[in-house]
């Protein structure tokens, strides 16, 4: 079975904190994703890598970076974390092509922002 | 622009009955339409999954119909269970990047 780790289940962070949220697969997937969830708004893409060292915008990048510096691994990180960044995050791994569509996801790291 | 409009927000079933959950699609590209179940505190995990070339496809109690024309599909839980309690997101992608973008999720409960 496809397994991915992320590092912490619960995070508490204080505003303007630098919060890593790390992300391990064991699959040799080449793509990787962070989402984030919110209640009511579903699961909005962040940033995504289909390489190690390659990444690609989603539709929220605003106040995250990632890196990926190894293909299992896969790192979000808030440069300067604000309360509005309060919410589930997800991590993801799939294989190439159309099979892309088919994401294996993490238990997710509930973060909270005070 | 919400590309996957999904409905409804939330919905209530007695076991045994049909839940159905609709989702309704922008971009035309789209060739690749998964589902994934989500129980709390779990990660989303893929249920069943639909190409635009077929209209039905079943798998156990869960059911995929496809209306490529109107460019909406939806997801029927036959003789629904309490186990099935969850929240479901319908996905597309396609257009070459394959990236899934999500419906906004329902919420499902199934009463005993």
């Amino acid at each position: 079975d496809v397994k991915v780790t992320q590092s912490s289940r619960y995070l508490v962070k204080r505003t303007g904190e630098k919060v890593f949220l790390e992300c391990v697969q064991d699959m040799d997937h080449e793509n990787m994703f962070w989402y984030r969830q919110d209640p009511g708004l579903g699961l909005r893409l962040i940033y995504f890598s289909y390489d190690v060292k390659m990444k690609e915008k989603g539709d929220i990048p605003e106040g995250y970076s990632v890196s990926r510096e190894k293909k299992e691994r896969f790192s979000l990180i808030l440069e300067s974390a604000s309360t509005n960044q309060t919410s589930m995050y997800l991590c993801a791994s799939s294989l190439p092509g159309v099979r892309k569509t088919e994401a294996f996801f993490g238990q997710g790291t509930r973060l909270t922002v005070v | 622009q919400q590309q996957v409009k999904q409905s409804p927000q939330s919905l209530i079933v007695q076991k045994g009955g049909i839940s159905i959950i609709n989702c309704a699609y922008e971009n035309t590209a789209f060739d690749y339409f998964p589902w994934y179940q989500q129980f709390p505190g779990k990660g989303p995990a893929l249920l069943i999954a639909i190409r635009p070339d077929v209209s039905e496809k079943k798998e156990g109690r869960f059911t995929i119909s496809f209306n490529k024309s109107a460019k909406q599909f939806s997801l029927h839980i036959m003789d629904s269970q309490p186990g099935d309690s969850a929240t479901y997101f319908c996905a597309g992608g396609g257009g070459g990047s394959y990236i899934p973008t999500f419906g906004r999720g329902t919420s499902l409960i199934v009463h005993p």
